[in-house]
């Protein structure tokens, strides 16, 4: 089945600092990915679609500036959390729908927690 | 805009048990229908996922949700509960395969 590969798994940073994520699908090629946040006992927010070779699009509310997101390439795209503050700690997942003809669900990785001290 | 409710942000069940957990949506379109499965610090993994056809969608596990229209809702069961069951289930909802939004999931607690 389709596999979405996150890296890092966790991360701890000091504030002031920059961490990047990065989402790769393995064994698929995906026009589209997608970003969520997610805090403690909480759904999952959407943040920003990215898509390839193009600007994400971002939900309202989401700083663009802050939250850097690059999709260079059919199987990878990065989240950079810029500038990082102690509120920007949450748990971190992206998704990705394959590129295929019909439906396709969405595969997700397993998530980023970072942690801003 | 699409959106989904879910009923009760903690179910506890006795093992053996049924399980229901409970789900509707709102959509301008037809909608795709999925429920999500998340156990602790990881992502999400598809339970099962309604696109068109046979309303009553089986899926992995041995869950099952049933589509109904008139009642705008995706409820999700399973005859009987077993302890690896337990963990944050979310139900969510596209329009035309595009992104996805979720609900505010339901956590599974499953007693021995």
């Amino acid at each position: 089945g389709a596999v979405v590969s996150q890296h890092p798994s966790w991360v701890i940073c000091k504030s002031g600092t920059s961490v990047k994520i990065e989402c790769r699908s393995l064994d698929f090629q995906a026009t589209t990915m997608f970003w969520y946040r997610q805090f403690p006992k909480q759904s999952l927010m959407l943040m920003a679609t990215s898509n390839e070779g193009s600007k994400a699009t971002y939900e309202q509310g989401v700083e663009k500036d802050k939250f850097l997101i690059n999709h260079a390439s059919l199987t990878l795209s990065t989240l950079t959390v810029t500038s990082a503050h102690p509120e920007d700690s949450s748990f971190y997942i992206c998704s990705a729908r394959s590129t295929g003809g019909g439906f396709s669900p969405l595969h997700f990785g397993n998530g980023t927690r970072l942690t801003v001290t | 805009a699409q959106s989904v409710t879910q009923l009760g942000s903690h179910v506890s069940v006795s093992e053996g048990a049924l399980v229901l957990l409970r789900c509707n949506y709102s959509s301008s379109v037809p909608p795709y229908l999925f429920w999500y499965v998340q156990y602790p610090n990881q992502g999400l993994q598809l339970l099962l996922k309604y696109t068109t056809g046979a309303t009553l969608v089986k899926g992995i596990n041995g869950f099952e949700a049933e589509f109904k229209k008139s009642e705008t809702s995706f409820h999700l069961t399973k005859p009987s509960a077993h302890m690896s069951d337990a963990a944050e289930y979310f139900c969510a909802v596209s329009e035309n395969n595009n992104d996805m939004r979720f609900g505010a999931g339901t956590r599974l607690t499953v007693k021995p």
